[in-house]
């Protein structure tokens, strides 16, 4: 039992290319997160998944896309890395309690750097 | 924003002593949640209360939580070195998010 993991650990990317950060869970959550945190600062979400087949948007979804075609795998897109997108990205899973999200299982974070 | 603002930023406390946090938001929660955030590495969950209790205790942690003003505390007591750490808060409002503060950075000297 894994839990939550997430590739890579490590990217550097040039402003313009693109990448794919992939979460995977193995907890057969309903619920999936993806937020990024810069220095000092705690967690804004950019968009998250409340099942298969469906996203929603965050607090700071520009810039990113996001997709949940398996329960287990959400994926965070950036089509055209910019230099403030530089960041750690976490990705985090939750299992329905009474019809709403229980406590987040988080994974050991993504460190995107876009030069 | 509904989102949690922790206070104090920092904290710095000698081994054994008490170490409390505070969170204030502004709109009604479902719930809220403190985490704790090892340098480097993800998140992990403390305590979750929801917005109808006032008090819930995890072994040396005790969280309140007090809708009317809007804020809620976490307590670790006996602190250890190993707690060192950052701490945030999030509120779960009546949608499926979960919005994080900026967190308390905690610092226990042996």
């Amino acid at each position: 039992n894994a839990g939550v993991t997430q590739t890579p650990k490590f990217r550097v990317l040039k402003t313009g290319q693109s990448m794919t950060l992939l979460c995977a869970q193995d907890m057969n959550h309903e619920y999936m997160y993806w937020y990024r945190q810069d220095p000092g600062m705690g967690l804004r979400l950019i968009h998250y998944s409340v099942g298969e087949g469906t996203t929603a948007k965050g607090e700071v979804p520009d810039g990113y896309n996001v997709s949940r075609l398996k329960k287990q795998n959400f994926l965070l897109g950036l089509e055209s890395a910019a230099p403030s997108q530089t960041s750690v990205y976490f990705c985090a899973s939750s299992q329905r309690l009474a019809g709403v999200p229980g406590e987040l299982f988080f994974g050991e974070g993504s460190r995107l750097t876009v030069l | 924003s509904q989102q949690g603002e922790e206070d104090p930023q920092a904290l710095s406390i000698q081994e054994g002593e008490n170490a409390t946090m505070n969170c204030s938001y502004k709109t009604s929660i479902n719930n809220l949640q403190w985490y704790r955030q090892n340098s480097g590495r993800g998140l992990v969950h403390l305590i979750l209360i929801r917005s109808n209790e006032r008090e819930k205790h995890s072994g040396r942690l005790r969280v309140t939580l007090d809708t009317s003003k809007k804020s809620s505390s976490l307590l670790i007591t006996a602190s250890r070195a190993a707690d060192t750490a950052s701490y945030f808060c999030a509120i779960r409002d009546s949608s499926y998010k979960l919005i994080f503060g900026s967190g308390t950075r905690l610092l226990v000297r042996p």
